[in-house]
């Protein structure tokens, strides 16, 4: 079956504009994940939802990041005023239940470059 | 918050080596996962280790967990190129969300 798909892959950008990063879950997962890898790094947890509701956000940065799911599938990551600091890969993950034990799958992420 | 170290960051072997890399945690370890990444792909499931003890294999890769230790270590033996990658070991702690390692880069000449 398909795994997890992020579009674009890559998504260059200039300082101070709007960027939206789309996911794509593995089909009946309930659960989705949003992480952020900056170079060298491992990946930092961003939001989690549960069907459609964002069950935790406490990984997202400031107000600037904003994530939906409106029909529990297809999940939407925005930055606004996109900052040089924004520049890093974007995860997503998807997992049938959320709940432990239970393993995310990840997608090949979107690689954001802000000038 | 839990944080995970992993060693060695870095390693290079020649093809056929055995080598282990090890995750160690601040914090008791609920559920360790195993992933690998290759430059520019997602992360790639490997196992999921959830009780003291506990050891798995796939192919010629192995994970344990010692519960008490805080810590996990994953083997690969007679390691080929194909092996080569980043590993990274993810922790789950009381609730859903993966606090991951900085990852170990591993590089298999032949």
């Amino acid at each position: 079956g398909a795994g997890v798909s992020q579009t674009p892959s890559n998504k260059v950008t200039e300082k101070g504009k709007y960027v939206e990063l789309r996911c794509d879950p593995i089909s009946g997962h309930t659960a989705l994940y949003w992480y952020r890898q900056s170079l060298g790094q491992g990946p930092e947890f961003l939001i989690y939802f549960q069907g459609t509701g964002a069950a935790d956000d406490s990984g997202l940065p400031n107000d600037r990041f904003f994530a939906v799911r409106p029909e529990g599938s297809v999940s939407t990551l925005k930055i606004q005023r996109t900052e040089r600091g924004d520049s890093a890969v974007y995860l997503c993950a998807s997992s049938l239940r959320g709940s432990s034990p239970d393993t995310q799958y990840f997608g090949p992420g979107t690689r954001l470059t802000v000038l | 918050s839990q944080e995970l170290e992993q060693s060695p960051q870095s390693l290079i072997v020649q093809e056929g080596k055995n080598l282990t890399i090890n995750c160690t945690s601040s914090k008791t370890l609920y559920g360790l996962y195993w992933y690998k990444q290759k430059y520019g792909e997602g992360l790639i499931f490997l196992m999921m280790l959830q009780k003291g003890g506990e050891e798995k294999s796939h192919e010629k890769i192995t994970a344990k967990l010692d519960e008490k230790k805080q810590q996990s270590s994953l083997h690969i033996t007679a390691s080929q190129p194909s092996h080569a990658g980043i590993y990274l070991c993810g922790a789950k702690g009381s609730n859903y969300k993966l606090t991951f390692g900085k990852g170990t880069l591993l590089t298999v000449n032949p």
